[in-house]
C-alpha cells in the first residue's frame, strides 16, 4: 500500500473558525484523493475527491486543495460548527483505483 | 436502499473460536472490501473482491478468509480468532459511479473482541 500521514490527532477550535487539516502522502502523485467523515461508532461517509490536476474542491462550507508539489492535500472547514465535530480521514488508492489506504483521521472538536 | 448491511454489531469470541462478519450491499456494486480499524493506525484492508467469485488479499489478509458467491454479499471468516483481531471491522462497496473514482459506501461496522 502506499503510505498517506494526517498530521495531527485532535484539533480543537471555536465556532465560527476555520479547520484546517493536513494529509501528506509518500511516494508517486495519486490520481486523486478523497476525504471521509466518521462520527463516534458509524462507518466513514464520503465528502469529496479531488484529483490530481485539480487545485481546489469546494462544497459548501468544505474547501479541499491537491498540492502535488508538497505531496498534500488541505482539508478546510470553514464557519465551523459543532455539528461539524467528528474525524476525518483522507485516503488515496494504490494499485488498482477501487483499492485505498486510510490515513489515521484528524479529530476535529468544534467549541460553542 | 439499505445500502451497506453488516452483522453482528457487536461480538466476543474466545481465543481460537471461529466465526463469520456479514456484510450485503443492495447498490448493484462491483466492488467489496473489508477493513479494520485500530486506534491511531487507520483503516487497513483486508480482503476485497472485483465480482462475485473474484477475490483478492489486502494489506493484512492473515487469519481470515472470504468469498464472493454473489454479487450482494461478502462475507468475511475468522478461522482461529486471536487477541490480535481484536477490532473494528467494516465492509464497503464501490463503483466507478460517475466520477470515475471508487467512492466507498461503509457499513456501520462489527465491533469484535477476541478474550
Amino acid at each position: 500500500s502506499q503510505k498517506i500521514e494526517q498530521n495531527s490527532e485532535a484539533l480543537n477550535i471555536q465556532e465560527g473558525k476555520t479547520a484546517t487539516l493536513t494529509c501528506n502522502y509518500t511516494n508517486y502523485s495519486p490520481a486523486y484523493l478523497q476525504w471521509y467523515r466518521q462520527d463516534p461508532g458509524r462507518g466513514p461517509v464520503f465528502l469529496l475527491l479531488i484529483r490530481e490536476n485539480e487545485k481546489e474542491k469546494r462544497k459548501e462550507r468544505l474547501k479541499v486543495t491537491f498540492d502535488t508539489t508538497l505531496k498534500q492535500s488541505l482539508f478546510h472547514i470553514t464557519a465551523s460548527q459543532p455539528a461539524d465535530s467528528a474525524t476525518y480521514l483522507c485516503a488515496r488508492p494504490w494499485g488498482n483505483d477501487y483499492k485505498l489506504s486510510f490515513g489515521a483521521g484528524t479529530t476535529v472538536t468544534v467549541r460553542a | 436502499n439499505a445500502g451497506v448491511t453488516q452483522t453482528p454489531k457487536f461480538q466476543v469470541l474466545k481465543t481460537g473460536q471461529s466465526m463469520t462478519l456479514q456484510c450485503a450491499q443492495d447498490m448493484n456494486h462491483e466492488y467489496m472490501s473489508w477493513y479494520r480499524q485500530d486506534p491511531g493506525m487507520g483503516l487497513r484492508l483486508i480482503h476485497y473482491s472485483v465480482g462475485a467469485g473474484i477475490t483478492d488479499q489486502g494489506e493484512v489478509p492473515n487469519g481470515y478468509n472470504v468469498s464472493r458467491s454473489t454479487t450482494e454479499d461478502f462475507p468475511l471468516r475468522l478461522l482461529s480468532a486471536a487477541p490480535s483481531q481484536t477490532s473494528v471491522y467494516f465492509c464497503a462497496s464501490s463503483s466507478p459511479g460517475t466520477s470515475g473514482a471508487y467512492e466507498q459506501y461503509f457499513g456501520p461496522g462489527t465491533r469484535l473482541t477476541v478474550t
